[in-house]
């Protein structure tokens, strides 16, 4: 089975600082995919970033990027430029690559990051 | 871009009363959707999968006859809280998966449901 770790519940980072979230995974799967999403006070799910496991090169989304790391199973987001719209909760979900809609996302925990003024 | 449409997205009921969420495809097909529940500060959990014109898949844990799910046509499925208690109050929020394997799902802005 997938596991998906978020080892950092709490975040904080000064406004216009860098931040970087950790995220691990464990699976046996060679083919899927890994996402960032935003979950800001309104609890709207936004997706941040994406990135397909075959491909080696780091997914980045304007101030948003990745850091991917197939062998050692890690996925951090860095989040450049940090603003206050960045507060919010920001999870790392894990799906297999599968034909069909059938297509689950393992989740991790969250972390919850704070952008001081 | 594909949108996902949830109604309502707030229901304050007494006890005992059924509360019927709605989930929409607005601009795609969906065969499958999600449904999760979410509590304060915690994460997205899986409660069920919602299959077009079947039954649908539930979760270890979680009561078919409490959480009741319906998936009548490709662009709408429907949960209903039966006789809802306080401990049911939660934030519901569905997802839909669009036909191509490598795109991500597409959210409901969720339902917050308070139970007196």
């Amino acid at each position: 089975a997938q596991t998906v770790t978020q080892s950092q519940p709490e975040m904080s980072v000064q406004e216009a600082e860098t931040v970087t979230l950790s995220c691990t995974y464990d699976t046996s799967e060679n083919n899927y995919y890994l996402f960032w999403y935003k979950q800001p006070p309104s609890r709207q799910m936004i997706l941040v970033i994406r990135q397909e496991a075959y491909k080696q090169q780091n997914a980045t989304e304007n101030r948003f990027s990745v850091n991917f790391q197939k062998a050692a199973k890690s996925f951090s987001l860095k989040i450049s430029d940090s603003q206050l719209g960045d507060t919010a909760m920001y999870f790392c979900a894990f799906m297999k690559a599968q034909a069909g809609n059938n297509r689950k996302l393992i989740w991790g925990l969250g972390t919850s990051l704070a952008v001081n003024p | 871009g594909a949108v996902v449409s949830q109604h309502p997205s707030r229901v304050i009921c007494k006890s005992g009363t059924s509360v019927k969420i709605e989930c929409r495809s607005l601009d795609f097909q969906a065969t499958t959707m999600f449904w999760y529940r979410q509590f304060p500060k915690q994460s997205l959990m899986l409660m069920a999968t919602s299959n077009e014109g079947s039954k649908a898949t539930y979760e270890q844990g979680v009561e078919k006859d409490k959480f009741l799910i319906n998936h009548a046509s490709l662009t709408l499925s429907t949960l209903t809280v039966t006789s809802a208690h306080p401990e049911d109050s939660s934030f519901y929020i569905c997802s839909a998966n669009e036909g191509v394997s490598n795109q991500p799902q597409h959210f409901g802005d969720g339902t917050r449901l308070s139970i007196l």
